[in-house]
């Protein structure tokens, strides 16, 4: 079972390219994110999809955009790279079991993250 | 605000000695979930326990145990005997409910270095 798969795992980019990083989860979750992680802050989200075809802002959402394919993948994108960009991103996914009616069960649910992308900016 | 503080940037300690990473909580609401992640230098992030806010019951899992006491708003986590391969950094988190999505607040993290 690969859980959660993101690629590249390593890249370089000049300031100024625009990449994607690519995500998808097997385990059939509602919920798909993006953290970024940077030395002495811990893990800050950039954004999130509650579900497919929604997404919405987290902390650090400045230079990024994403998308929700379907349910199962969740990319985001870099239009414009800068050196500030360069970080170790983590895709991540938790279940979010939806009640009759499609609204979220009040419960939380573990995250579970993949194992992690490496960017440079130069 | 939530926040989660994980005082202990960075702990060193000798094999099979005994290590508590601590970490302490701030949010408002009554139902939320706490977490203990291990991230090896290989650098994934590995699920290690969740703890509901409604359940105080410390929990033993080989030498890794937590202390959760909701009074101190805090989440402890113990390794005994450590080993070299327990050396990682450790992050503590938060989600809440109440939202469509269980977004994480993670501590910042404690750097564990175990030597032989």
């Amino acid at each position: 079972n690969a859980g959660v798969t993101q690629t590249p795992k390593f890249q370089v980019l000049k300031t100024g390219q625009s990449m994607t990083l690519q995500c998808a989860q097997d385990m059939n979750h509602n919920s798909m994110y993006w953290y970024r992680q940077d030395p002495g802050m811990g893990l800050r989200l950039i954004y999130y999809s509650a579900s497919e075809g929604t997404t919405d802002k987290g902390e650090v959402p400045n230079g990024y955009n994403v998308s929700r394919l379907n349910k199962r993948e969740f990319s985001l994108r870099l239009e414009s790279a800068a050196p500030s960009q360069t970080s170790v991103y983590f895709c991540a996914s938790s279940e979010d079991r939806r009640i009759p009616g499609g609204r979220p069960s009040l419960s939380g649910n573990t995250i579970y993250f993949g194992e992690g992308s490496w960017l440079t900016v130069v | 605000a939530q926040k989660v503080t994980q005082a202990q940037t960075e702990i060193s300690v000798v094999e099979k000695e005994d290590v508590t990473l601590d970490c302490v909580y701030e949010t408002r609401d009554t139902t939320y979930y706490l977490f203990w992640y291990k991230q090896p230098p290989s650098g994934e992030l590995v699920f290690l326990i969740r703890r509901n806010s409604f359940d105080e019951q410390n929990e033993i899992s080989g030498r890794y145990s937590w202390n959760f006491q909701k009074s101190t708003s805090s989440f402890n986590f113990t390794i005994t005997a450590s080993q070299v391969v327990d050396s990682a950094v450790y992050f503590c988190a938060l989600t809440l409910r109440g939202s469509s999505a269980s977004k994480i607040i993670f501590g910042s993290g404690t750097r564990l270095s175990i030597r032989p």
